[in-house]
């Protein structure tokens, strides 16, 4: 059974610094991987979508890699800001029936970041 | 960009009620999902449908049921509410490699 897992669960940095969230799982046989944001109370928000013939992929100030022998992803954010406090949730597409691919979650990171 | 509305984001219900939480979608994608977070437990596949009036059951079903009879429209139903359902659902969709989610609803049950 696939299992994901994030570290740090909390993370509190000063503003501008760059971070690094970090991802593992067990199943290195998983077609995609994406990392989500949430803000309290709220839903998901797709940040990335690394696929599985993907090493990384980048949105901004957002870096995110893949490397499936090991079972990891990072997502690097660079010149953090305040607005970027939020829950980073990371999660793997786990083949099922009929191809659905539901998706496997981490944890989380919860991510606070100080003026 | 794919929409994907849920129709209440607060919901207050007594136990024993029947509950239906309605997922629309806006692009005709054909596998739809519904997940529940909890604190220290993360989300948790419910049930998910992968075409109309196809379902199959999540990591979590029990207590819980599904109705998919327009492409677009994946309803939850708690056939009689507890409060131990009192949770955030999210809904959502996948088209080609990517996830989207709705903004989820937040059920308390009393």
């Amino acid at each position: 059974k696939q299992e994901v897992t994030q570290i740090p669960a909390a993370l509190s940095v000063p503003e501008g610094e760059n971070l690094v969230l970090n991802c593992s799982f067990t199943d290195s046989a998983i077609y995609n991987l994406q990392w989500f944001r949430q803000d309290p109370g709220k839903g998901l928000t797709s940040l990335l979508l690394i696929q599985s013939s993907q090493r990384e992929q980048t949105s901004g100030r957002l870096n995110a890699s893949l490397d499936k022998s090991s079972g990891r992803s990072t997502l690097y954010i660079a010149a953090s800001q305040p607005g970027d406090s939020a829950t980073y949730l990371c999660a793997v597409f786990d083949d099922d029936i009929q191809g659905a691919q539901k998706l496997v979650f981490g944890q989380g990171t919860r991510l606070t970041i100080n003026p | 960009d794919v929409k994907v509305t849920q129709s209440s984001r607060y919901l207050v219900k007594r136990t024993g009620e029947k509950v239906f939480l309605e997922c629309v979608q806006d692009m005709d994608h054909e596998n739809m999902f519904w997940y529940r977070q909890d604190p220290g437990l993360g989300l948790r596949l419910i049930y998910f449908s992968y075409d109309v009036k196809m379902k199959e059951k999540g990591d979590i079903p029990e207590g819980y049921s599904v109705s998919r009879e327009k492409k677009e429209r994946f309803s939850l139903i708690l056939e009689s509410a507890s409060t131990n359902q009192t949770s955030m659902y999210l809904c959502a969709t996948r088209i080609n490699y990517g996830y989207t989610f709705g903004s989820g609803t937040r059920l308390t049950v009393v």
